[in-house]
């Protein structure tokens, strides 16, 4: 069982669809988050989540809705995207969010595609 | 201004060769952390070294070092006897202690290794 796991790894949707992107982590960690990775730019931070509760949002467009239903879980809720969403989405775990957070430890990531 | 800067987009290392990839970053920040991380083509973010700020000595992991000169706010990663499965981009981050432990990545440089 890898540490962090995404699914699916590649989404293809119309811009009038809803869809959720999955992420689960198997480290005990507290913190999860939900970066955006498009081409030749850098990791765009989405959300963070610490201990189940949304500690920052990156003025991310409601189209894109998280929720962290336990410490293990974050789920990313796609709702009337654009084309230029499309890019890929890393979900990532650190210890907490106070001092000696260690690193990230990030998925696979869920490649996605708006057509 | 940014806060992680890799100036390089692409190198070429040949195989058994070390090679050298450049990060500076651009903190007021006296306690920081500075990342390194490998994303092969299927798209995991891998973990590869840490240096914090206040570590005196440049920090070592198997085959890759940082060489840290915090003078030059530079931290620059070292992969010595470069292997084919070191193809990949390199990313390196930083993270900032007194803003919420938030990280920065920089937009990654592209190693091709050759046979």
């Amino acid at each position: 069982e890898t540490g962090v796991t995404q699914t699916p790894r590649h989404l293809v949707m119309g811009m009038t669809n809803k869809k959720s992107l999955k992420c689960e982590q198997h480290l005990g960690h507290n913190a999860m988050y939900w970066y955006k990775q498009s081409a030749k730019k850098p990791l765009e931070l989405m959300f963070v989540y610490s201990l189940e509760e949304r500690v920052e949002n990156n003025s991310v467009p409601s189209r894109f809705s998280p929720e962290c239903p336990n410490s293990s879980h974050l789920f990313l809720h796609l709702h009337t995207l654009q084309p230029e969403d499309s890019a890929l989405y890393l979900c990532a775990s650190s210890r907490g969010r106070g001092q000696d957070t260690g690193e990230l430890f990030f998925g696979e990531g869920s490649r996605l595609t708006v057509l | 201004a940014q806060k992680i800067t890799q100036t390089q987009p692409g190198m070429f290392v040949q195989e058994k060769e070390a090679v050298t990839l450049d990060c500076t970053y651009d903190t007021s920040d006296p306690s920081y952390g500075l990342f390194w991380y490998k994303q092969p083509s299927s798209g995991e973010m891998i973990f590869l070294i840490y240096q914090g700020s206040y570590d005196q000595q440049n920090a070592t992991e198997g085959r890759y070092s940082l060489n840290f000169q915090k003078a030059r706010k530079s931290a620059n990663l070292v992969i010595s006897a470069s292997q084919l499965g070191d193809s990949a981009m390199y990313f390196c981050a930083m993270r900032e202690v007194l803003a919420g432990n938030q990280f920065y990545f920089g937009t990654g440089t592209s190693l091709t290794v050759i046979p």
